[in-house]
């Protein structure tokens, strides 16, 4: 039972457009939300959370949207570079220091 | 960056043996945690701490055990490897106030 979805495994897009990214989550207890970005032979690197009392949060170039009655977040990132092609994973948590529960990622590949 | 280490970085060996991973941290975080990384699967939970001597099981923790003597280390132990174990290994710690969880650059593990 996945309680986390990233239900597309890539995304290709060109340089200087926009990114989506998207996430579906199915426990209604999850109230703490993150993107990490990650590189081949590299560790996970945080990129931008946000908590449910919100449902935007913005990051320079990366702006997390929640929607909590669709229970789904999505990540953009605008304009998408070169260097911005990494795996990205979706993950969400309960407050209070409980496990992060991960998707499966998405492989976001920018071609100039 | 977070200060944490993992050792070794790359390990070859052979089913039946017995394996041990380190985590080191520098920052002084109470919660530690162990992932695996597999292709299909994204990030999946072994073990985490959440202080010294205090341990719980993550989703896929069967033939992993931890130990947790000071705060800064963190021991991975695979007790008979087989090689269903090959995979890469992330440790993670996470802030006492955000639970956003930062990783260590992860042991590429080969049970042959």
């Amino acid at each position: 039972d996945q309680q986390v979805k990233q239900n597309s495994p890539s995304l290709s897009v060109q340089e200087g457009r926009i990114s989506i990214l998207n996430c579906d989550y199915t426990n209604s207890m999850f109230d703490y939300f993150l993107w990490y970005k990650k590189y081949p032979a590299e560790g996970p690197t945080f990129l931008i959370s946000i908590s449910s009392i919100k449902d935007k949060n913005e990051d320079g170039r990366f702006t997390v949207f929640l929607n909590k009655s669709a229970k789904h977040l999505s990540l953009h990132i605008v304009p998408s570079q070169p260097g911005d092609s990494a795996v990205y994973f979706c993950a969400a948590s309960r407050t209070g220091n409980t496990p992060l529960v991960f998707g499966k990622g998405t492989r976001l590949s920018v071609i100039a | 960056d977070a200060g944490i280490t993992q050792s070794p970085r790359h390990k070859v060996t052979e089913t039946g043996t017995p394996v041990t991973l380190r985590c080191h941290q520098t920052e002084n975080h109470r919660y530690m945690y162990w992932y695996r990384q597999d292709p299909g699967h994204g990030l999946r939970l072994i073990h985490y701490s959440y202080g010294v001597k205090d341990t719980d099981k993550g989703e896929v923790s069967d033939g992993y055990s931890v130990s947790r003597s000071k705060t800064e280390d963190f021991l991975l132990t695979l007790e008979s490897a087989t090689s269903s174990q090959t995979s890469v290994y992330f440790c993670a710690i996470s802030e006492p106030v955000t639970d956003t969880q930062y990783f260590g650059p992860g042991t590429r593990l080969t049970v042959l």
